[in-house]
């Protein structure tokens, strides 16, 4: 059981906006560390797309964005592309298991 | 440009060893913490080991005590020594890099190497 919850799935029309939830379940989490978010285009190695909740390293659209409050993460992609059809996870710290922890990860389907 | 290239996948028997490498390249590789990460076919994304750049260790549960990671700064090659392998270790292991020379917990992992298969099976 991950200490980071993702929805398994989420679809949107190409143009439109979509946010992928990331529930947090670990007080340290909710406490003070930060989540990131990778994007996975199948058969292909992960890639950072939002560090330290809401920041965009180079080279991301800024169509990407990420936010964090209490409990809950969140990403969303607006202005939705075909190539943005890909898994989705975050990761954060836990550190009661004294180690980083992913999300189960969300497949985004452009419709 | 960073490059991460890791190697050393293939099928081992359960029971097994396999050393996996990752050659780095584009930074100064001593500089900076490192971390293996693996998924499994068809499922998510798993922390598996990490070193900082002074050499301080950190494995998740699911492996400690059976992978040990390490490193050769002067070939700019980080390792993962995997022991006793079990039908669960089938997956394939990326190596990433740190942003800085120590882990704070807060750390994400940036760029990812492509991969290599490691296949436990009899």
């Amino acid at each position: 059981q991950s200490v980071l919850t993702q929805p398994p799935s989420v679809s949107g029309a190409p143009g439109q906006r979509v946010t992928i939830s990331c529930t947090v379940s670990s007080s340290d989490i909710a406490a003070g560390y930060d989540v990131h978010w990778y994007q996975q285009i199948p058969e292909t190695a992960p890639k950072l797309l939002i560090y330290s909740n809401s920041n965009r390293p180079s080279g991301v659209p800024d169509r990407f964005s990420g936010s964090k409050s209490g409990t809950s993460a969140s990403l969303a992609i607006s202005g939705l592309q075909p190539e943005d059809e890909a898994d989705y996870y975050c990761q954060s710290y836990d550190s009661s298991l004294s180690g980083w922890v992913f999300g189960g990860g969300t497949k985004l389907t452009v419709l | 440009e960073v490059q991460l290239l890791e190697s050393g996948g293939g099928l081992v028997q359960p029971g097994g060893s396999l050393r996996l490498s990752c050659a780095a390249s584009g930074f100064t590789f001593s500089y900076y913490a490192m971390t293996w990460v693996r998924q499994a076919p068809g499922k998510g994304l798993e922390w598996v080991s990490a070193m900082s750049g002074g050499g301080n260790t950190y494995h998740a549960d699911s492996v400690k005590g059976r992978f040990i990671i390490s490193r050769d700064n002067s070939k700019n090659t980080l390792y993962l020594q995997m022991n006793s392998l079990r039908g669960e270790d089938t997956a394939v292991y990326y190596c990433a890099k740190a942003p800085k020379y120590d882990f704070w917990g807060g750390d994400w992992f940036d760029p990812w190497g492509q991969g290599t298969l490691v296949t436990v099976s009899s």
